[in-house]
């Protein structure tokens, strides 16, 4: 069974502060997501990573998937209130199965004005 | 351009009735995908059904769930004889191709609480 272990999991910082958000596993995806999920609301998808070592900027944040393909790290600078939310990692393993995503727990972000 | 589109947004069932979720996917898609949420967890792979088939059902409990996705009409998950333990949120997602490249949008979730 692969699991994905996503840290801290709150995390309660001022406007303008930055952060960084992880998700670890021990088995290898061939690809992996990144969501933000507000409440009562479905995933968002923020960002697909592909390449072991891949960095994407979108905005404010940036993604990065580990060389071994089996983390990723989330970075906000100068987080804002509207950044608030559940943000979920998810991988594929893409053996025949890579529409099967398979979630971690999330780490739920507030950011206070 | 209306997105996934599940109902009801929340459900509440006694024990031992039949629940029934329902989901409309973004239009052009035939690729259906159903998740559940419990509290304190992660979202959970059910089942992956394209129109009239089911392609992957290995996240599903054998008893009691059932999926389809006709040729006309919405995608229905179906819960028979609920129990307190399947209180969860149930979201639906679709796309146009299968695959984690291909975008697979997600809807509001079914909130069901069995009582």
């Amino acid at each position: 069974t692969q699991l994905l272990e996503q840290s801290p999991q709150f995390l309660s910082i001022q406007e303008g502060e930055n952060l960084t958000v992880y998700c670890n596993s021990s088995s290898v995806f061939s690809s992996l997501q990144w969501y933000r999920q507000e409440p009562g609301e479905g995933p968002v998808l923020l960002v697909t990573v592909v390449t072991g070592g891949e960095v994407k900027k979108l905005k404010r944040l940036t993604f990065q998937f580990g060389d071994a393909r089996k983390d990723s790290s989330l970075h906000i600078t100068a987080a804002q209130p509207g950044d608030t939310g559940l943000y979920l990692c998810a991988g594929a393993n893409g053996e025949g199965s890579n529409y099967k995503l398979t979630f971690g727990k999330g780490t739920l972000l507030t950011v206070n004005p | 351009n209306a997105g996934v589109m599940q109902n009801p947004r929340h459900l509440v069932r006694r024990r031992g009735q039949e629940a029934r979720l329902r989901c409309s996917p973004m239009k052009g898609h035939s690729h259906v995908y159903w998740y559940r949420q419990l509290p304190e967890e992660g979202l959970k792979f059910m089942v992956y059904l394209q129109k009239e088939n089911i392609i992957d059902e290995s996240g599903m409990p054998k008893e009691r769930f059932s999926a389809e996705f006709p040729k006309e009409g919405p995608s229905i998950l179906r819960i028979q004889q609920v129990v307190r333990g399947d209180s969860a949120a149930y979201f639906c997602a679709s796309s146009s191709l299968p695959g984690v490249n291909t975008e697979a949008f997600f809807g509001q979730g079914t909130r069901l609480t069995v009582v």
